[in-house]
């Protein structure tokens, strides 16, 4: 079975330029959530989707991130413009009965 | 929101020892998972457990829904255990701080 894919792996960007991760969970798997991990840190909840629908997103800047799932199978997430405090892995990950999965990631830096 | 609190923060053993990680939790949840971050970042699944106990080879892993802790077992520990791990409760997967090993040959 395929695990769940990310990209891209690596991504740098100057402060107040936009970028987008793209995530394509593991097929069949109804919720999606995205992760900001910060070095040295757990990873905190952005958004997490069930199907294309928003169950939690308290915790997305929404000022500045964005995310959608169409038609609820890949999800994009989207910072525009980008600040100096982004810079972090951002992780996918979808999960089945409760049972999370996660992407290998995606490591932004901002300069 | 519930606040998950891992303990140690650190710990390092010589190889082939045990240790016994902790994961306490401020409400009761429907959810538990262990995760292991290897060197590399990657979060590896290593047991969904919102009660009882599971064993899987050298590691195992109970959680005592009613006193809202879930306790994380290695035995026989090796270089290959090194890495932090994570729990993460409930349907929204709230994160604690994690532990961090070492384990030294």
């Amino acid at each position: 079975e395929a695990g769940v894919a990310q990209s891209p792996r690596y991504k740098i960007i100057e402060k107040r330029q936009s970028v987008a991760f793209w995530c394509n969970p593991i097929s069949g798997h109804a919720t999606l959530y995205w992760y900001q991990q910060i070095l040295g840190q757990g990873p905190k909840l952005l958004i997490q989707f069930q199907n294309n629908g928003v169950v939690d997103d308290s915790q997305l800047p929404k000022d500045r991130f964005s995310a959608e799932r169409l038609k609820g199978v890949d999800s994009t997430l989207k910072i525009q413009p980008a600040k100096l405090e982004d810079s972090a892995v951002y992780l996918c990950a979808s999960s089945l009965n409760n049972e999370a999965f996660f992407g290998q990631g995606t490591r932004l830096t901002v300069v | 929101g519930i606040q998950v609190e891992q303990s140690p923060p650190d710990l390092i053993l010589q190889e082939g020892a045990n240790s016994t990680l902790r994961c306490n939790f401020s409400d009761s949840v429907n959810n538990l998972q262990w995760f292991h971050q290897n060197p590399w970042g990657q979060l590896i699944n290593l047991f969904y457990i919102p009660s009882g106990t599971k064993q899987n080879g050298r590691l195992s892993a109970t959680t005592v829904a009613t006193e809202r802790y879930s306790l994380l077992y290695i035995s026989s520990s090796q270089t290959t255990d090194s890495g932090v791990y994570f729990c993460a409760v409930d349907f929204d997967m709230r994160f604690g701080a994690g532990t961090r090993l070492t384990v030294k040959p």
